[in-house]
């Protein structure tokens, strides 16, 4: 059963901010959300995490709502690098098993 | 560190042909993943390890498929035998927790799998 729900494609100009949303509506209190991305051609690679409060790092943002019924990832200056499959996923605390994948958002950067 | 490695990159087999695919987590990860991915199914995980020990084998599509990790540093995943329908791009991922959380899985590049 998918646990998130995200678009199926996005656009986005190159240096403007990407922002992908994700719900994820039966999320447990201890269940993280996780973004991964998949670029054309090479294995998943992780992005960001976290449980409740917003987090940012090197590469996004993450934003997630006080319900934690959602969230969305922040690209703050897209590239065309950038240019991915985005994977939000949800998991529970203290485990690394059973990554679930679905089908992510398709973030296409143009000029 | 080198990161989470796969041989081969490509492989083409006939079909019948036994095939066994190569992973090298990174040092110190004790979680330990297979995935497969198609255009049709997408990413799916195929069986995990813990600590070299077979967590979950419960996405391992048919018995012509099996996984070992004789150790920390080492798995494989053979198809014996192989079918065209195998044909997939197969992923190795590790992982491990800290503090009890799970910090992200780090991917291999994968081996490209066609059995014609």
């Amino acid at each position: 059963d998918a646990k998130t729900t995200q678009p199926t494609s996005m656009d986005c100009a190159e240096g403007r901010a990407a922002n992908l949303p994700c719900n994820h509506s039966t999320i447990s209190g201890n269940e993280y959300v996780y973004w991964y991305r998949q670029i054309h051609s090479q294995g998943p690679q992780y992005i960001i995490h976290g449980l409740k409060n917003n987090e940012t790092n090197e590469m996004a943002s993450l934003i997630i709502t006080e319900d934690r019924k959602s969230s969305t990832l922040i690209l703050p200056h897209a590239t065309l690098r950038d240019t991915a499959v985005y994977y939000c996923i949800v998991q529970a605390t203290g485990t690394a098993s059973k990554l679930t994948f679905g089908t992510g958002t398709r973030l296409q950067v143009t000029l | 560190d080198a990161g989470v490695i796969q041989s081969p990159r490509h492989e083409v087999t006939e079909m019948g042909q036994e095939v066994t695919l190569r992973c090298k987590p990174i040092s110190g990860h004790d979680y330990l993943f297979w995935y497969r991915q198609t255009m049709m199914r997408g990413l799916e995980l195929l069986i995990y390890f813990n600590n070299n020990v077979p967590i979950d084998d419960s996405g391992m599509p048919e018995d012509r498929f099996s996984a070992k990790m004789p150790n920390a540093s080492f798995s494989t995943l053979k198809i014996q035998p192989s079918e065209p329908r195998d044909s997939a791009v197969y992923f190795c991922a590790s992982s491990q927790l800290l503090d009890g959380a799970n910090y992200g899985y780090t991917f291999g590049s994968g081996t490209r799998l066609t059995v014609v």
